[in-house]
């Protein structure tokens, strides 16, 4: 079975510019999640879509990022425009979406972003 | 608030010495408990998990009991080993919410 994947890897903007996340989870997972993670600290989450519905947003710092999930499968994640606090990794990851709290979510490796 | 408090490292140990990472978590319903694990250039993925008071996981040698009498779900493994090394993650989920609120990390160091 295929993982979560993610793309780019690794990328590096200067501030004020813009730049967008990519990702796939993994086949007939309905629920995706976009996770912050600061150097140092736990993963923070963004975002979270049930199947192309967005459950919880309350986190997303809205005047900058945005996240559209289409036909409930990839996902988007975009910056505009970016500041310095934005450079993290950002972390996609996926459930089945049927097993409430005790579900196990799987990770994709990571989008690294630096902000200069 | 919802909270994950874990212990800091870095967690410096010989190999096969025992080990125990502490997590505490605010007691707001009753959640499911999560320990994950990174591995050096990899992605978290799951370690273990408990979602029910005094409920014990376990995987690769590595356990964690549901405490919620302490609010606790503290990691232990008897025996480290040099490939256990990596940043390992304490988490909740509110009941009804699959969103994690993940601890800090605390990186593991095992040394042959």
């Amino acid at each position: 079975e295929a993982g979560v994947a993610q793309s780019p890897r690794y990328k590096i903007i200067e501030k004020r510019q813009s730049v967008a996340f990519w990702c796939n989870p993994i086949s007939g997972h309905a629920t995706l999640y976009w996770y912050q993670q600061i150097l140092g600290q736990g993963p923070k989450l963004l975002i979270q879509f049930q199947n192309n519905g967005v459950v919880d947003d309350s986190q997303l710092p809205k005047d900058r990022f945005s996240a559209e999930r289409l036909k409930g499968v990839d996902s988007t994640l975009k910056i505009q425009p970016a500041k310095l606090e934005d450079s993290a990794v950002y972390l996609c990851a996926s459930s089945p979406g049927t097993s409430g709290s005790q579900e196990t979510q799987y990770f994709g490796p990571g989008t690294r972003l630096l902000v200069l | 608030g919802d909270s994950v408090t874990q212990m800091e490292g870095p967690v410096t140990l010989s190999e096969e010495a025992f080990l125990t990472i502490n997590c505490t978590y605010t007691a707001t319903g009753y959640p499911s408990l999560f320990w994950y694990v990174q591995y050096p250039g990899e992605g978290l993925q799951l370690l273990l998990k408990a979602t029910k008071a005094d409920d014990k996981g376990s995987n690769k040698g590595f356990e964690a009991t549901y405490r919620k009498e302490t609010t606790s779900f503290h990691l232990e493994k008897g025996s480290v080993q040099v490939s256990d090394s990596a940043v390992y993650f304490c988490a909740r989920a509110y009941t009804g919410r699959r969103a994690l609120t993940f601890g800090s990390g605390t990186r593991l160091q095992v040394q042959p």
